[in-house]
């Protein structure tokens, strides 16, 4: 089946610095999401992009769907200690007919040292 | 606004009892439902999804079960757990995948 690679698989960084990360695949996908997972509860969708090329952003998260329609990054700005958790890239393939199914990345996982 | 609903939070089964785990949508008609299972804190897995009533595809074979009573309601089901059913399942909505809180799910 279509897979998503997403990488790095886990960051430690300092208060203050920023973080960035991405996703790739082999297939085209018409939608690119992120998520951010905290202990114990569900994902939360953080940033939705739909068109190649577009460059979104939410607060302190800019994310943007690679023109190539097959990648697609997260870039997080002066991290703070609440940003820790585990991000998720999420795309819609192509091909999906009615069930608009998503393929998951396998996360990174987010430490912010104080 | 569109809530989901999914219960109970936590459950310890053991080994050979039945399952049900409920989840239900507010404030939307006609939705996708997606149920996935995430095991160690990390890949969410497609489980069954759901396009209407009395409408499930399941993705990978397993010793679970989807169903779709009502329009806003998805029920995953098992008749006897076993212990590799263990782990966090996660209800969803929509295309962009709107997650509910999650059930963790402890097979004994």
């Amino acid at each position: 089946g279509q897979q998503l690679n997403q990488s790095p698989q886990s960051m430690f960084i300092q208060e203050g610095e920023d973080v960035s990360m991405n996703c790739t695949s082999s297939s085209i996908f018409n939608t690119w999401l992120w998520y951010k997972q905290e202990p114990g509860e569900g994902p939360v969708l953080l940033i939705a992009l739909y068109k190649a090329g577009e460059l979104t952003s939410n607060g302190r998260l800019t994310a943007q769907f690679g023109i190539t329609r097959k990648d697609s990054f997260l870039n997080i700005s002066a991290s703070i200690p609440s940003d820790v958790g585990i991000y998720f890239c999420a795309g819609q393939p192509l091909t999906q007919g009615g069930s608009e199914k998503l393929v998951f990345g396998k996360g990174m996982k987010l430490t912010v040292n104080p | 606004s569109q809530t989901i609903h999914q219960w109970p939070a936590t459950l310890v089964q053991p080994v050979g009892s039945p399952l049900s785990l409920e989840c239900t949508v507010e404030g939307t008609s006609n939705p996708n439902l997606y149920w996935y299972r995430q095991a160690a804190g990390r890949g969410l897995q497609l489980l069954f999804y759901s396009v209407g009533i009395g409408q499930i595809s399941s993705e990978v074979p397993q010793n679970l079960s989807a169903s779709r009573p009502q329009d806003r309601q998805f029920i995953l089901s098992s008749k006897k757990l076993l212990l590799s059913d263990s782990g966090f399942y996660l209800c969803a909505w929509k295309r962009e995948a709107f997650f509910g809180q999650g059930t963790r799910l402890t097979v004994v």
